[in-house]
């Protein structure tokens, strides 16, 4: 069966500092992965995605950036720390029929910016 | 920026009472409507994908339908239980299928027995 993990599960970081969140799909071959975002009070929103190695959509402009080194690891980045980053970070993976196709979530790191 | 509206922003009811909740999306390029479901502490799990006008979708006590032609979709769940207390969420999929995905705010239930 499938799984996902992602890591750390809670992060505190002070302003200006550099941030690396992993993602990683078990149990299946060349998934799509997708970051997401929730904001305090706002809904989930979709930061980045990919259909495989190397290949990257960024769907909000922001000091992020994500990176895909191997088929099954998602990895989000960022040089400097926004305030306006904290929030909970969900990783997810889907197969075929991309944005169409059920999504199935990571458990998520909670990422507080001070 | 793509409108997707979740109402009401959360619900309280008691345990056997039904429920349902509304997602309101545009009704142009209208490609795929998914609900999920995210109890607190855990992953949002997926309930129903949607893809054609008058979908009805059923998940034991937990019912779907779509209206593509209006732009909503009604989460019904029939005699609710204290497990089903969580935010249920609907995200929007515009286009050709890989062009973008948009969640609404979801709908806080908490069921009280």
């Amino acid at each position: 069966s499938q799984t996902i993990h992602q890591w750390p599960a809670t992060l505190v970081q002070p302003v200006g500092s550099p941030l690396s969140l992993e993602c990683t799909v078990e149990g299946t071959s060349n998934p799509n992965l997708y970051w997401y975002r929730q904001a305090a009070g706002r809904g989930l929103q979709l930061l980045f995605y990919s259909v495989g190695i190397g290949q990257i959509s960024s769907e909000v402009p922001q000091n992020l950036s994500a990176s895909r080194p191997q088929d099954r690891q998602f990895i989000l980045s960022s040089k400097k720390l926004l305030l306006s980053d904290s929030g909970f970070y969900l990783c997810a993976w889907n197969t075929e029929e991309g944005f169409a196709d059920t999504q199935y979530f990571g458990p998520g790191t909670r990422l507080t910016v001070l | 920026i793509l409108n997707v509206e979740q109402s009401p922003q959360s619900l309280h009811v008691q345990e056997g009472d039904s429920t349902n909740f509304t997602c309101s999306f545009p009704s142009s390029n209208f490609y795929a409507l998914h609900w999920y479901r995210w109890e607190t502490a855990k992953s949002p799990e997926a309930l129903f994908v949607m893809t054609l006008n008058g979908d009805e979708k059923k998940k034991g006590r937990i019912s779907a339908t779509l209206n593509t032609k209006e732009g909503y979709s009604y989460l019904y769940i029939k005699g609710s239980q204290p497990e089903d207390s969580a935010t249920y969420l609907c995200a929007f999929v515009r286009g050709s299928g890989y062009s973008t995905l948009t969640f609404g705010k979801g709908t806080m239930l908490l069921v009280s027995p």
